[in-house]
């Protein structure tokens, strides 16, 4: 079955570095999203990524997508303590399977003031 | 507008017995899902439900039921615990089933 990989596992950063999470799928994506969840609560969604290509920006937050929609990154730069959480991606591989999303396992994100 | 909500918010259970998970949605979303989370495991799908009156097996099904009460209402059963599915359960919820996830609070289930 679909199989998506998620690195790193966890990443310590002091507050100001930057901040990568890369996502590689074992198969080609419909589309991929990305979720932030907080510890001790429930993923909530960041965004959506549909084409070849795609680059997206919220504030701080830089998401791309593959040329072959089969990974993903997600790139924070100068991080916050506010950026504390597990990162997921979660691909969707469309057809027969479309809305059934596969997580990657995750990355955790420590923030050091 | 609650959005999605579940109920127990935790519980413990023998192995052996059986429970029923509740999730509700306020979102007038046709799709509804739900998962597992296990660390380091990610979120799994269990089953899910793309539209009132139909439900489909995810990555994880075995020991598992649910049913699709109505649009609003998404239940997940347990027959027969087993510590094996000790875990956090959340439902989520999607307008169609390609679109975004909205989830739910969670629900922790340990079984002993």
């Amino acid at each position: 079955g679909q199989q998506v990989m998620q690195i790193p596992q966890y990443q310590h950063v002091q507050e100001g570095e930057d901040f990568t999470t890369y996502c590689n799928s074992s198969t080609t994506l419909s589309n991929i999203q990305w979720y932030k969840q907080r510890p001790g609560g429930h993923p909530v969604f960041l965004i959506q990524l549909v084409k070849s290509g795609e680059v997206k920006k919220q504030k701080r937050l830089t998401f791309q997508f593959g040329e072959a929609k089969k990974n993903s990154s997600l790139h924070i730069t100068a991080t916050q303590t506010t950026d504390v959480g597990t990162y997921f991606c979660a691909g969707d591989a469309g057809g027969t399977s479309y809305g059934k999303l596969t997580f990657g396992q995750g990355t955790i994100l420590t923030v050091h003031p | 507008n609650a959005g999605v909500t579940q109920t127990p918010k935790f519980q413990v259970l023998k192995t052996g017995q059986s429970m029923t998970l509740q999730c509700a949605q306020d979102m007038n979303h046709n799709s509804m899902y739900w998962y597992r989370q296990d660390p380091g495991m990610g979120l799994r799908l269990i089953y899910y439900s793309a539209s009132e009156g139909t439900t489909d097996k995810g990555e994880v099904p075995n020991g598992y039921n649910v049913s699709r009460l109505n649009k609003r209402e998404f239940s997940l059963r347990l027959e027969s615990a087993a510590p094996s599915q000790t875990s956090v359960y959340f439902c989520a919820s999607s307008e169609v089933w390609y679109y975004t996830q909205y989830f739910g609070p969670g629900t922790r289930l340990t079984v002993l």
